[in-house]
């Protein structure tokens, strides 16, 4: 089975570009979440959505950042405009009810 | 005070060994735990998920829940080198789908 999909595997790019990360989750789950890692804060939830509903966006830092599910196999999470601080891996995970999340293998973003 | 603790190490142990790797938490509503392992430059990958209290056992692994202590903790038996990786714990309480992350322990297996 395929797991979850995450695109790019990695992005360098200039302070104030945009930058638009993608995900695909697991077939069939109805849950999806990104998070975001650091040295520093370790995991952190941006946001969730169920059945492609945002349930709680709490998580997201800031009003540069936002996320989209437009359907069930395909979801965005945007930065504009981009800081370097917002520098870390970003992760895609997804899960059936009470079930465990299963990761993608992140994206490596890099703000310069 | 965060509401999952878990010492972040690195913890460096020679090959064969039993490595126990532990975590704390302040919320009693938790009662779904999980142990993810982290390889460098992956995701997160599911290795044990317990509901309440008591052990689970899955070949060289084997996870402890303690609810009355707040504690949980998982074993690894006769490590090997390619055991070396993050660990992080994981909870969440019924009702509630965001899980709340430990800060995960680095692990190093020396052959």
């Amino acid at each position: 089975d395929a797991g979850v999909i995450q695109s790019p595997r990695h992005e360098v790019t200039e302070m104030g570009q945009e930058v638009t990360l993608r995900c695909k989750p697991i077939s069939g789950h109805d849950y999806l979440f990104w998070y975001r890692q650091t040295m520093m804060r370790g995991l952190e939830l941006l946001i969730y959505f169920n059945n492609n509903v945002p349930i709680d966006d709490s998580g997201m830092p800031e009003d540069r950042f936002s996320a989209k599910m437009p359907n069930a196999s395909f979801s965005t999470l945007k930065i504009q405009p981009s800081e370097p601080r917002d520098s870390a891996v970003y992760f895609c995970a997804s899960s059936f009810l009470y079930q465990p999340q299963h990761f993608g293998d992140g994206t490596r973003l890099s703000i310069l | 005070q965060k509401e999952v603790e878990q010492d972040p190490g690195p913890l460096s142990v020679p090959e064969g060994a039993i490595v126990s790797l532990n975590c704390t938490y302040s919320n009693s509503a938790f009662q779904y735990f999980m142990w993810y392992r982290q390889y460098s430059r992956k995701g997160p990958e599911l290795l044990m998920y317990t509901y309440s209290s008591g052990n689970k056992e899955d070949g060289r692994f084997t996870a402890q829940v303690d609810k009355s202590s707040k504690y949980i903790s998982l074993f690894i038996r006769d490590s090997q080198p390619s055991d070396s990786a993050t660990y992080l714990c994981a909870m969440y309480r019924q009702g509630a789908q965001k899980l709340v992350f430990g800060q995960g322990t680095r692990l190093t297996i020396n052959p």
